[in-house]
């Protein structure tokens, strides 16, 4: 059974500092890795999606990087802002049949003016 | 920009009631789910629908639980007898294929918050 985890769960940094948000996954034949945005209350925001095949994509100030084979991910966030103030979730989802996606507990993050 | 909508944003009901929440999907989607997700915990699958059909369920998933697609827009998941331990955010989500199409981004609605009291 699949397993997404995301540590730190919280974390709090000064504004222009870059974030680092880590996810891994206890099952590596996953067939692609999304991060979402979530503010309080509010629903999901698709920030990326890397497909199994991509070791990285790029959106903006986002740059999410996937190492399959060890079954991690990580999100860069440049040059934080207050704005980006938001919990941060990664989902997978399997790569055998099936389009559901299992969800890590997020990280909160504050970013701090 | 697309989105998918839901409605209500807050239902509240009484335990043993049945309950009802809407989505209305990106319009050109195929495959449509529901999520939910209890206060401080993780995000869950609940059940994918395609084709007018279910085709995928989570364990949570039983026999209180039942999805609709009543017309070319909306899509619908029913809560037949509310009990207490159904109270959390439901989340609607739509994607343009599945896997064996070529696999695209899932969208999220806002959510409904349903309470049971």
């Amino acid at each position: 059974k699949q397993e997404v985890t995301q540590i730190p769960a919280a974390l709090s940094v000064p504004e222009g500092e870059n974030l680092v948000l880590n996810c891994s996954f206890t099952d590596s034949a996953i067939y692609n890795l999304q991060w979402f945005r979530q503010d309080p209350g509010k629903g999901l925001t698709s920030l990326l999606l890397i497909q199994s095949s991509q070791r990285e994509q790029t959106s903006g100030r986002l740059n999410a990087s996937l190492d399959k084979s060890s079954g991690r991910s990580t999100l860069y966030i440049a040059a934080s802002q207050p704005g980006d103030s938001a919990t941060y979730l990664c989902a997978v989802r399997p790569g055998a049949a099936g389009n559901k996606l299992t969800f890590g507990g997020g990280t909160r993050v504050l970013v701090k003016p | 920009e697309p989105e998918v909508t839901q409605t209500p944003s807050h239902q509240v009901t009484q335990m043993g009631q049945e309950v009802i929440l809407r989505c209305v999907p990106i319009s050109n989607h195929l495959y449509f789910y529901w999520y939910r997700q209890i206060l401080g915990q993780k995000v869950e699958f609940l059940v994918s629908f395609y084709n007018n059909e279910i085709s995928e369920k989570s364990e949570i998933f039983d026999d209180q639980f039942s999805v609709e697609r009543p017309d070319g827009s909306n899509f619908t998941l029913k809560i037949r007898s509310t009990k207490l331990e159904d109270s959390a955010m439901y989340f609607c989500a739509s994607s343009e294929s599945s896997l064996w199409q070529g696999t695209y981004e899932q969208y999220f609605g806002p959510g409904t918050r349903l309470t049971v009291t």
